[in-house]
């Protein structure tokens, strides 16, 4: 069985950083492409970030490209998602979630359940 | 960047309805898009792949169609369960965006 496990998530203040982690199981974490998406909290859902099998290439929404890095530890099986000069808009449930493929975006088959990023002061 | 457009925003319909949701990118994607549900306090879930194929273990009363720049989702008898918030989403390139929402409650 596929599960992802989202973890980090916290209270931060506006211009703060944070790190989320996801931990995969049930698949052969290597195969795969991942990305995280996010929602605020009664909004619909958001693109964030994408990576390849082995962490080569990136992709970024523009809202925060230059401030978010995503990568990965195929030794560990686990997803990363480094979050700089957070913003108050940045409040939202963080998903990580597993694409079909391992180079370019086939689409999202599986999700995790989310962790709650908020930022406020 | 291909944006989705999705059509209703919310729908009111009773059990054994038939109901569908449309979704237009600003450009053609192919069959490049997929239908998710998402139930409150949940994560979503796909239903449809590659615009029209059903995913396994989903009731066959969900369907998906289209190509390029116009698809939907059709629910052919709703059931209490299907009660819920629907999403496209394109995967064609970089970002990829999804559909609005479509919250779809019980009349």
């Amino acid at each position: 069985e596929v599960q992802l496990v989202e973890s980090g998530g916290v209270v931060v203040l506006p211009g703060g950083s944070l790190r989320l982690s996801c931990a995969a199981s049930g698949f052969k974490f290597d195969d795969y492409a991942m990305h995280w998406v996010r929602q605020a909290p009664g909004k619909g859902l958001e693109w964030v970030s994408f990576i390849t099998w082995d962490g080569g290439t990136t992709h970024y929404a523009d809202s925060v490209r230059g401030r978010f890095t995503v990568s990965r530890d195929n030794t560990k099986n686990s997803l990363y998602l480094q979050m700089n000069s957070l913003r108050l808009e940045d409040t939202a449930f963080y998903y990580c979630a597993r694409d079909e493929r391992a180079y370019s975006s086939g689409g999202i088959d599986y999700w995790g359940q989310g962790t709650l990023v908020t930022v406020s002061s | 960047d291909t944006q989705m457009t999705q059509s209703p925003s919310s729908l009111s319909a009773s059990v054994g309805d038939r109901v569908t949701i449309t979704c237009r990118p600003s450009q053609g994607i192919r069959n490049d898009l997929g239908w998710y549900q998402q139930k409150p306090g949940k994560a979503p879930k796909r239903l449809i792949y590659a615009a029209s194929s059903l995913q396994s273990g989903v009731p066959s009363r969900f369907s998906g169609s289209g190509s390029g720049t116009e698809f939907t989702l059709t629910i052919s008898s709703l059931q209490p369960e299907d009660f819920a918030t629907y999403y496209c989403l394109h995967h064609n390139s970089y970002p990829l965006t999804f559909g609005q929402g479509t919250r779809l409650e019980i009349k």
